[in-house]
Parts: structure tokens; C-alpha cells; sequence
């Protein structure tokens, strides 16, 4: 059966602080595809990347980078110099190749909260 | 137009109901999923349509609950006889299968949050 623990259900930093999102991940599969959404408090949850399990290059996008470490199950994702807006719940997800569904198991989210 | 559209946004409605949802996805995505989330969890899976087939639906898609999409377009929630444990948000996602991709990125709505009495 396929999990995802987020640890962390609470951070906060001030703003322009960097912060890591922690995503640890369980799949018997050897192919599958990791996501991190973003649910801001408008509540609907924003698509941000999508990594498959046989890339394991790093992802830099502005001022967010993932880090996928299969050795570790793990997915980080990393703001840079955070910022006001950044403030949401990030939710990583994780899907399984052998089923056709492509539905996805989500962690519980992490709250960031980014103080001025 | 280009999102995942939901209605109604909001609903509440007394113990033993019925309330129906509906989603509308974006219009090009041949695969629809219904998840629901709870406060401070992420979202949990549904059901899903491919086109207007059912393909899949979890255990946790009680006999009360329902789902359809006609005509492969939009698609409804209903639940029947609603119990205080159903109030929750009801979430809609689209994706496309295009370039044979099973597992591309979903889209999803504002979502339902049902208030149960």
C-alpha cells in the first residue's frame, strides 16, 4: 500500500527566510510519480510538479527547488527567500504506475505561515 | 473558461438529506476524480471516471454514496441520507490522458464543503 507522512504539520518563518518542506514516501512500486500541491486559503489546491520515480534530477523552478532522493524515499521542496503569499498548506502526493487510475495518495500538509 | 468549476460551493443541509454535487472539469480532460478532504488532512481518494466510465471507487464510497458523468462531460455527487461524518470538502480534479500519460497532474476545483446538521 502506498503512504506519504509530511512530519511537519506547522512551520513558520519570517519572511526571506529559506524553508524545507519535508515528504517521505512508501510505494512497492518500482515506477511511480510524486506531486506537491499547494492549497492556499482560497482552498483550492494548485498543481506545482510533478517528478516519476526513474528521475532523480533535482528540480529548480524560481524560487522553489524539490529534491528527490530515492535512496531515502524522500521528496523535499524548498522555498527560497520566502514570501507573504507562500503562506498555504503544501501537500505532497504520490501515485502508483501499476494501477490506471493515476489517483493519488496525499500526505496531511504541511501549514507554512511566512511572517512579514 | 479553463479551470475545474464546482457547484455548489457551499452546502448545508440537515441529517438524512440527499445533497447532489456537481463538477465540471476542464473541457479538453477525458478523466475526472472525486476526493474529499477533512480539516487537516490531505485529500482522500474517491472514485474516478475515465470518459463516463466508473473505473474505480474506494471502500470509502459507502453504498449511500453515488457518482456519475452522462455524457463523459460533467459530473455529480450525490449522497443519500447524509450522516454528520459526511460533512466535509468534496473536491473535484481533471487530467488528460494525452501523450499517454496516465499519471499527469490533476487539476482540481474550489471544491463542495458540506455542512452536515
Amino acid at each position: 500500500a502506498q503512504k506519504v507522512t509530511q512530519a511537519q504539520t506547522e512551520i513558520s518563518v519570517v519572511e526571506k527566510e529559506d524553508v524545507t518542506l519535508d515528504c517521505v514516501y512508501e510505494t512497492r512500486d518500482t515506477t511511480y510519480y510524486l506531486f506537491w500541491y499547494k492549497q492556499p486559503p482560497s482552498g483550492e489546491l494548485v498543481f506545482l510538479i510533478r517528478r516519476n520515480s526513474f528521475d532523480e534530477q533535482n528540480e529548480i523552478s524560481g524560487r522553489y527547488s524539490w529534491n528527490f532522493q530515492k535512496s531515502t524515499s524522500s521528496f523535499n521542496f524548498t522555498i527560497t527567500a520566502s514570501q507573504v503569499v507562500d503562506s498555504a498548506v503544501y501537500f505532497c502526493a504520490l501515485s502508483e504506475a501499476n494501477t490506471n487510475a493515476g489517483k493519488s495518495t496525499f500526505g496531511d500538509g504541511t501549514t507554512l505561515t511566512v511572517k512579514p | 473558461d479553463t479551470g475545474v468549476s464546482q457547484n455548489p460551493r457551499h452546502k448545508i443541509t440537515k441529517r438524512g438529506q440527499n445533497v447532489t454535487f456537481r463538477c465540471d472539469p476542464i473541457s479538453e480532460h477525458n478523466r475526472l476524480y472525486w476526493y474529499r478532504q477533512t480539516l487537516g488532512q490531505g485529500p482522500e481518494f474517491l472514485t474516478y471516471f475515465q470518459n463516463e466510465a466508473q473505473l474505480e471507487k474506494s471502500r470509502l464510497l459507502s453504498d449511500r454514496f453515488s457518482a456519475e458523468r452522462p455524457k463523459g462531460s460533467f459530473s455529480t455527487l450525490e449522497i443519500q441520507r447524509t450522516e454528520q461524518g459526511d460533512s466535509a470538502m468534496y473536491l473535484c480534479a481533471s487530467s488528460t490522458t494525452s501523450g499517454g500519460g496516465k499519471h499527469n497532474e490533476q487539476f482540481f476545483g474550489p471544491g463542495t464543503r458540506l455542512t452536515v446538521l
